[in-house]
């Protein structure tokens, strides 16, 4: 049960450059989240989607761009990296909606140089 | 301001000691609260999570109280192990723009020596 994976686990890219974070999950739930966690913050939503071709903003979604051809697979890029987005990505998926129970992948960590 | 404070920021206790994480949250329309764990490196993972007319819930060695009057929730952990080393999350879940809103606190790195 592969559950929810996401890769690169680490990156490393330089300012201005286009990156994407892939997020899978095995589950087939509706709903996936892209989040961010800073150091010393709560973790952050950048971006929803309750459906294939259904996205929607979450709290922090400047610099970033989301798609969702499949319901599994949830593609995170940031169109035109800065160092402001030096960050850990968690993906998550959930059965239902934002309120319920969510699970999280394993993270990726990234660095704007 | 809906806003969710975790303390102690981080706390060290011996093993098989217990110890207890506090989260207090300014947030409405409140609609639910959970804990989550998260170890180094990894996502975090969910202990209990509780709906407003529920003030306590157990998961194993893990204890959450919710007092939604004083708007405070505690997570208790009952004869630490090293396992238990991780960050504790208080996240409070919200009525916003017509839709649920996670809050997440910044959390409490616990780490438990021998």
């Amino acid at each position: 049960d592969a559950g929810i994976t996401q890769s690169p686990r680490y990156k490393i890219t330089e300012t201005g450059r286009q990156v994407t974070l892939m997020c899978h999950q095995t589950w087939s739930h509706s709903y996936m989240f892209w989040y961010r966690q800073d150091l010393g913050h709560g973790l952050r939503l950048i971006y929803y989607s309750a459906a294939a071709d259904i996205t929607d903003k979450g709290e922090v979604p400047d610099g970033y761009v989301v798609s969702r051809s499949k319901t599994e697979n949830f593609p995170l890029t940031l169109e035109s990296a800065t160092r402001s987005q030096t960050s850990v990505y968690f993906c998550a998926s959930s059965e239902t909606g934002l309120s319920y129970e969510q699970y999280f992948g394993p993270g990726t960590r990234l660095t704007v140089t | 301001k809906n806003q969710v404070e975790q303390s102690p920021q981080s706390l060290i206790i011996l093993e098989g000691k217990n110890c207890t994480l506090q989260c207090n949250y300014t947030v409405s329309p409140f609609s639910n609260l959970r804990w989550y764990k998260q170890d180094t490196g990894r996502g975090p993972v969910s202990l209990t999570i509780m709906t407003f007319s529920e003030n306590t819930k157990s998961n194993g060695r893990y204890t959450a109280t919710l007092d939604a009057d004083t708007k405070q929730s505690s997570l208790h952990i009952t004869a630490s192990q090293l396992s238990d080393s991780a960050s504790y999350i208080c996240v409070v879940s919200v009525l916003s723009g017509g839709y649920n809103k996670l809050i997440f606190g910044a959390g409490t790195r616990l780490a438990v020596h021998p």
